[in-house]
């Protein structure tokens, strides 16, 4: 059971590149989220899904695009990237949407340069 | 908006002893979860333990304890018997139980060394 898996785990991208961050899930969850990580500033969410086809803004997000086709996926698109998304993402999953329990991903550190 | 304030962005204890993270939160809500994850340096979010705010009495994981005041929006993590391997970033998180979703908001975090 791999759980939570995000790709890549690491990325250097250049100001104005795009880019997907993967993440997928194989325990039929069917909550999933994004949050980015900055020192100070702990985790915030960037967006979330409560189910196939349905998705929805967090606290921070600007600059990203979500989709979710399928239960399993959630990848989070970087539009046009800038310095100011150097962080590390995280990508969680909950059973249902009133679940307590969060899984997360193994993080990916995104610098733009 | 719910916040979470984690006022000790570093902390240090000796092995075998006893430390407590500190953590306040602001809500005008009266059903919510609170929780404490641990964050090694391989990045792995790890739930430590959880706390129900209609519970009255204090949540405990093995060696690791909470102190809830509700009247006061504070919730600290006391781990004892200190072990080399606690050393990571401590997160304090809030958890609406009004919302829809699991949505996590987070403090800023503690780092915790442990000396031997």
């Amino acid at each position: 059971n791999a759980g939570v898996t995000q790709t890549p785990k690491f990325q250097v991208l250049k100001t104005g590149q795009s880019m997907t961050l993967q993440c997928a899930q194989d325990m039929n969850h069917e909550y999933m989220s994004w949050y980015r990580q900055d020192p100070g500033m702990g985790l915030r969410l960037i967006h979330y899904s409560v189910g196939a086809g349905i998705t929805d803004q967090g606290e921070v997000p600007n600059g990203y695009n979500v989709s979710r086709s399928t239960t399993e996926d959630f990848p989070l698109r970087l539009l046009s990237a800038a310095p100011s998304q150097t962080s590390v993402y995280f990508c969680a999953s909950s059973y249902s949407v009133s679940s307590t329990e969060a899984f997360f991903g193994q993080g990916t550190r995104l610098t733009v340069v | 908006a719910q916040t979470v304030t984690q006022s000790q962005p570093e902390m240090s204890v000796q092995e075998a002893e006893t430390v407590t993270l500190s953590c306040t939160y602001d809500t005008s809500e009266s059903d919510y979860y609170l929780f404490w994850y641990k964050q090694p340096p391989s990045r792995q979010m790890i739930l430590v333990i959880r706390q129900e705010a209609y519970k009255q009495q204090n949540a405990t994981e093995n060696r690791f304890s909470v102190n809830f005041q509700k009247a006061a929006k504070s919730f600290s993590l006391k781990i004892s018997d200190s072990q080399l391997g606690d050393a990571a970033m401590y997160f304090c998180a809030y958890r609406s139980a009004m919302e829809y979703g699991n949505k996590l908001v987070f403090g800023a975090g503690t780092i915790l060394r442990v000396k031997s």
